[in-house]
């Protein structure tokens, strides 16, 4: 079974913080995702990454950076926490050329005050 | 931009009901379509469609895409309190990995 790990349940922050987020998976798949999900909004691709050290922006990626130094390892950063990225954070990753299937973590729900 | 609806965006009904979820989408090269069960935690895959008129079930729930309309719908049969949670559309496009998703239909199921 695939597992997606990620380092927190819930998560409560000051704005101005600088915040961490890790994605965990340990099955191999070249590709992982963050993504955050609003009520309303659906899920939003925030970044992902194809590869070790590889990034590429998604549909939302201001105000947050990514980090891929080990294939089993991808980590969100909010450089300066704001109270509109309070939000659940979804990690997710796949096997490349398998039509798209992603595997998701038990996501992160982040409170900025 | 590819994009995806859902509809409706939520329903309720009662236990034992059959229901229909939508989901249309606009995508430049289609490569697959899938559905995800959202309860309170992580969306859970439920189907993925390549091809069009071939049905996916899976127990009391079924999947049908039809590629020349653009849309796929989701079937359950018999509806079961368990079966509350959002139903998640995703559709994928040849040449990346990424899945765009919908908005969600919430479905809520009474007792």
């Amino acid at each position: 079974d695939v597992k997606v790990t990620q380092s927190s349940r819930y998560l409560v922050k000051r704005t101005g913080e600088k915040v961490f987020l890790e994605c965990v998976q340990d099955m191999d798949h070249e590709n992982m995702f963050w993504y955050r999900q609003d009520p309303g909004l659906g899920l939003r691709l925030i970044y992902f990454s194809y590869d070790v050290k590889m990034k590429e922006k998604g549909d939302i990626p201001e105000g947050y950076s990514v980090s891929r130094e080990k294939k089993e390892r991808f980590s969100l950063i909010l450089e300066s926490a704001s109270t509109n990225q309070t939000s659940m954070y979804l990690c997710a990753s796949s096997l490349s050329m398998t039509g798209g299937e992603q595997y998701f973590g038990p996501g992160t729900r982040l409170t900025v005050t | 931009e590819d994009k995806v609806v859902q509809s409706p965006l939520s329903l309720v009904v009662h236990e034992g009901d059959t229901v229909t979820l939508n989901c249309s989408y606009e995508v430049t090269n289609f490569r697959s379509l899938l559905w995800y069960k959202q309860e309170k935690k992580a969306p859970t895959f439920l189907f993925m469609l390549t091809s069009s008129g071939i049905e996916k079930k899976s127990g009391r729930l079924s999947s049908i895409l039809d590629k020349k309309e653009l849309f796929s719908i989701l079937n359950i049969t018999a509806t079961q309190t368990g079966d509350s949670a959002i139903y998640l559309c995703a559709v994928v496009d040849f040449g990346n990995e990424k899945l765009t998703f919908g908005t969600g239909t919430r479905l809520t199921i009474i007792p």
